[in-house]
Formats: structure tokens, C-alpha cells, sequence
């Protein structure tokens, strides 16, 4: 089974408008992370907002914001005010268990483009 | 955020040749270090973890003995791609994990490779 999934291939989104992208994960470990990541046209993966499993409220990062349903397994993106600078790939990835050393598994990603 | 450096950016080679790519965490230690492989359209996939004075833990599938991989110290890791072929041909991209304790790979820019 896939351990990160994003069904959202590719989402429209108009500018100044907020956007939500779906990300869904599997895991029996009980301490795990959950990322998001940017990555532009250029390649670079650019990390946007962190969710720890224990975390009590959804992580913010300035027009990012982590919808986080730990029962549904769920970790959504929620950007606000979408920039033409927005538009790239994201990506949803998950560390299990507590070591911060241990390996990320990524989603397959949903490109977003912003409109004008 | 951490600075991890990754060279060279692009680097056209023959088929049959070895080519050997640089990431370097510039700000920070980093014990690991991951090597990812990015085909077009498609999600990041784990090559190898790459620990300071220990041997790789490469990935099912990831041959050991065509990528190399070195970590010297513990601000340098090294992919050598030996005797290249055109199916190598791809995006390779490296991290390292943060100090946050957190969990969060900062990512090199990555390296283009392209095998004539």
C-alpha cells in the first residue's frame, strides 16, 4: 500500500484565492512527521511547514497551513492568498518514527498552477 | 533554513564514463545524508541514506557497485554514477537531514545528468 498518497494530479487555482491540497498517509507507528515541499520549475525542493503525530494544533507557516485529521490520516496544505509565484510541484512526505534521521517517503505529488 | 549545496548542476557525459556529484551541507553538520533520483514528472525516489564514516544504505533495487556513494566527512557526501549509460540519465538530487530534531531534509538544487 502506498504510504503517501496525492490524489490531486494537478489543481487550478485563481490568484488571491486559497487553495487545499489533499495529501492522505499510512502508518502504524504512533511518532511520525509530516512535511510539505516546494518545488519550483528550477528543481529545488523547498520545505514549506512540519506536523508532528503529538502536535495538539495544525502547524502555520505564514499563508501556509496544515489541516491536520489524525484520525482520518490526513495532512492537508491549505495555502491562502495564492501568488503566480505558487504555481510549482508539491509534495507530501512522512517520517516514521522518532528519529529526525530517519528517511522521508514522498507522495507523488500535485502540480498547482496559479492564474491570473 | 540549512544550506546544502550540490555540484555540478548540470553535467553532460558519455556513455561508459563515471561522473561523480557533490553535496555539501555549508552551515551544518550533517551525519546523514539522503541521494534521491527524480525522473520527469514524477515523485523524488530514495537511492541510498548516506551515513558519515559508514557505509551507504542503499535502497531495494539501487545497485550498489553503479552509485557510489561516500560520506567523508560530515559536511560532504559523493554519488558516483560508474559507467554510465543513457537510462541513468535523470535528476539527482541530495539532502541532509536538519537539526531541528524534526526530521526535515533541506535539499540541494540538484544535478541534471544527461548520458549521450
Amino acid at each position: 500500500a502506498q504510504k503517501i498518497t496525492q490524489t490531486q494530479p494537478g489543481m487550478f487555482v485563481q490568484e488571491k484565492e486559497a487553495v487545499t491540497l489533499d495529501c492522505t498517509y499510512d502508518t502504524s507507528d504512533p511518532s511520525y512527521g509530516l512535511f510539505w515541499y516546494k518545488q519550483p520549475s528550477s528543481g529545488e525542493m523547498i520545505f514549506l511547514i512540519y506536523q508532528g503525530s503529538y502536535d495538539q494544533q495544525n502547524a502555520t507557516e505564514g499563508r501556509y497551513s496544515l489541516n491536520f485529521q489524525k484520525a482520518r490520516k490526513s495532512a492537508n496544505l491549505v495555502i491562502s492568498a495564492s501568488q503566480l509565484g505558487d504555481s510549482a510541484m508539491y509534495f507530501c512526505a512522512m517520517r516514521e518514527g522518532n528519529n529526525a534521521g530517519n528517511m522521508l517517503t514522498f507522495g507523488g505529488g500535485t502540480r498547482l498552477m496559479v492564474k491570473p | 533554513g540549512a544550506v546544502v549545496s550540490q555540484h555540478p548542476s548540470r553535467v553532460i557525459c558519455k556513455s561508459g564514463t563515471s561522473v561523480k556529484i557533490e553535496c555539501r551541507s555549508l552551515d551544518f553538520q550533517a551525519t546523514t545524508m539522503f541521494w534521491y533520483r527524480q525522473f520527469p514528472k514524477q515523485s523524488l525516489m530514495l537511492m541510498a541514506t548516506s551515513n558519515e564514516g559508514s557505509k551507504a544504505t542503499y535502497e531495494q533495487g539501487v545497485e550498489k557497485d553503479k552509485f557510489l556513494i561516500n560520506h567523508a566527512s560530515l559536511t560532504l557526501s559523493t554519488l558516483t554514477v560508474t559507467s554510465a549509460h543513457p537510462e541513468d540519465s535523470s535528476f539527482y538530487i541530495c539532502s541532509a537531514g536538519g537539526t531541528s530534531g524534526r526530521g526535515e531534509q533541506f535539499f540541494g538544487p540538484g544535478t541534471r545528468l544527461t548520458v549521450l
